[in-house]
């Protein structure tokens, strides 16, 4: 079917290495920053978030350092897997918001 | 129900045509939000509910563009004079106001593919 992907930056891993995926944000004002995984056909999953009073904060195999000074945000994906590829967008709320600003998205593919 | 339900999951019509675009949310879910996303990129805010109400619909395009939820749950996604310009896929998403973090997280449904030709 259609990829998500088409145009999108790319990851291209091999299975068992690490990941790091990145995302640059430009409002000051942001506060609460999530990670989402979309694979294809379907919607945006749920990976990780994190506020601003933190600088890092990790999950099951994930791990997501925030980086205020210059607007960074990264996600580590350790013993990336096959089932790990996927397009990932970091998303932001800023000021109490409840709406996400979407950012483009970052594919990554896992070669066997 | 389980997750977000969206139907139809494909719809084609012809430029010109009206379209209607029904989310069914998490049970218990109070916020509901669209988003309309186009090939290659990320998800475009569109509209959000807290319950009945369209707390913001600052990203509907133009006024072709309306959603409803009367009664708090499901919502409609209404378009008309369809362009060709509005083929995207359409996501909604729901929300209960609070993730790990103590903020918001959306659970997504798999979206509407809409092809205007």
């Amino acid at each position: 079917g259609e990829s998500v992907g088409l145009h999108l930056p790319t990851l291209s891993v091999q299975e068992g290495d690490n990941s790091i995926i990145n995302c640059a944000y430009s409002n000051s004002a942001s506060d609460y920053f999530i990670w989402y995984k979309q694979e294809s056909g379907k919607g945006p999953q749920f990976i990780i978030d994190i506020r601003s009073n933190m600088d890092k904060r990790q999950g099951q195999r994930v791990t997501v350092l925030l980086n205020k000074t210059v607007k960074h945000l990264s996600l580590q994906i350790a013993a990336t897997q096959p089932g790990d590829s996927a397009v990932y967008f970091c998303a932001e709320n800023s000021g109490g918001s409840y709406i996400p600003t979407f950012g483009r998205g970052t594919s990554l593919i896992v070669h066997p | 129900g389980a997750g977000v339900s969206q139907t139809p999951s494909n719809k084609v019509t012809e430029k010109g045509k009206y379209v209607e675009l029904r989310c069914d949310p998490i049970s218990g879910h109070t916020a509901l939000y669209w988003y309309r996303q186009s090939l290659g990129q990320g998800p475009e805010f569109l509209i959000y509910f807290q319950g009945t109400g369209a707390a913001d619909d600052s990203g509907l395009p133009n006024d072709r563009f309306f959603a409803v939820r009367p009664e708090g749950s499901v919502s409609t996604l209404k378009i008309q004079r369809t362009e060709r310009g509005d083929s995207a896929v359409y996501l909604c998403a729901s929300s209960s106001g609070t993730g790990p973090s103590g903020a918001n997280v959306l659970t997504f449904g798999a979206g509407s593919r809409l092809t205007v030709l």
